[in-house]
């Protein structure tokens, strides 16, 4: 299967803990996203990469929230100091560049419960 | 307030009914695209409109994108179990600046059998 896949899926975490998740894209895509959604509403963009650069960062992506994607291919969000308002499922999407003519592609998302 | 707005929230019908969802904002947008997300998965591409006015049709589903391309709409005919879902619409490029979606609210359909 060559879609977007997520790991882990599921995450429980204690409060105040880190935790990091991995997205690998469609291999040709250079264009990577991150979405927030909690149950029942539509996705929050939280940032975007182009290639390895981060071009665009929500203001909901706080000093604890970092995303990396140092080579250009998967990449990783960080979530520091977990609070149990975290919880979500995060979602990674990729993309050709000029997607207007291209279609986005999700993964299934990561599931984050903060007790 | 959201961008997007999505009515009904949620909404449960019989199979063989028929509904529409609908998606308002008072901006104007060069295309509207409508997903639909199934439990536990990401979202998935169901149609792009791009002309004011326009209707297209995939299978028992009509979408229509309003004259002044401010709205759009979603009609299911004769509603199936498999149609349960939450369908989203979403605007790229909103603003102009960037290459990303921004997601209506929502509409959370369940269709029992």
């Amino acid at each position: 299967d060559t879609g977007v896949s997520q790991d882990p899926r599921h995450k429980i975490t204690k409060r105040g803990q880190n935790v990091t998740f991995r997205c690998d894209p469609i291999s040709e895509h250079n264009r990577l996203y991150w979405y927030r959604q909690t149950l029942g509403q539509g996705p929050e963009f939280l940032t975007y990469f182009q290639n390895e650069a981060q071009l665009e960062k929500s203001r909901l992506l706080s000093d604890r929230f970092s995303a990396e994607r140092p080579k250009g291919s998967f990449s990783t969000l960080e979530i520091q100091r977990t609070e149990q308002g975290d919880s979500a499922m995060y979602l990674c999407a990729s993309s050709l560049q000029g997607w207007e003519r291209n279609t986005i592609y999700f993964g299934e998302g990561s599931w984050l419960t903060v007790v | 307030t959201q961008l997007l707005e999505q009515s009904p929230q949620f909404l449960s019908i019989q199979e063989g009914e028929n509904l529409t969802v609908y998606c308002n904002s008072s901006s104007v947008f060069s295309s509207l695209q409508w997903y639909r997300q199934e439990p536990g998965e990401g979202p998935v591409l169901l149609v792009t409109v791009v002309t004011g006015g326009e209707v297209k049709k995939l299978k028992r589903l009509t979408f229509q994108f309003g004259d002044a391309r401010k709205d759009s709409s979603l009609h299911i005919t004769a509603a199936q179990p498999g149609d349960t879902g939450l369908y989203l619409c979403a605007v790229p490029n909103y603003g102009g600046a960037t290459n990303k979606l921004i997601f209506g609210t929502g509409t959370l359909l369940a269709v029992q059998p």
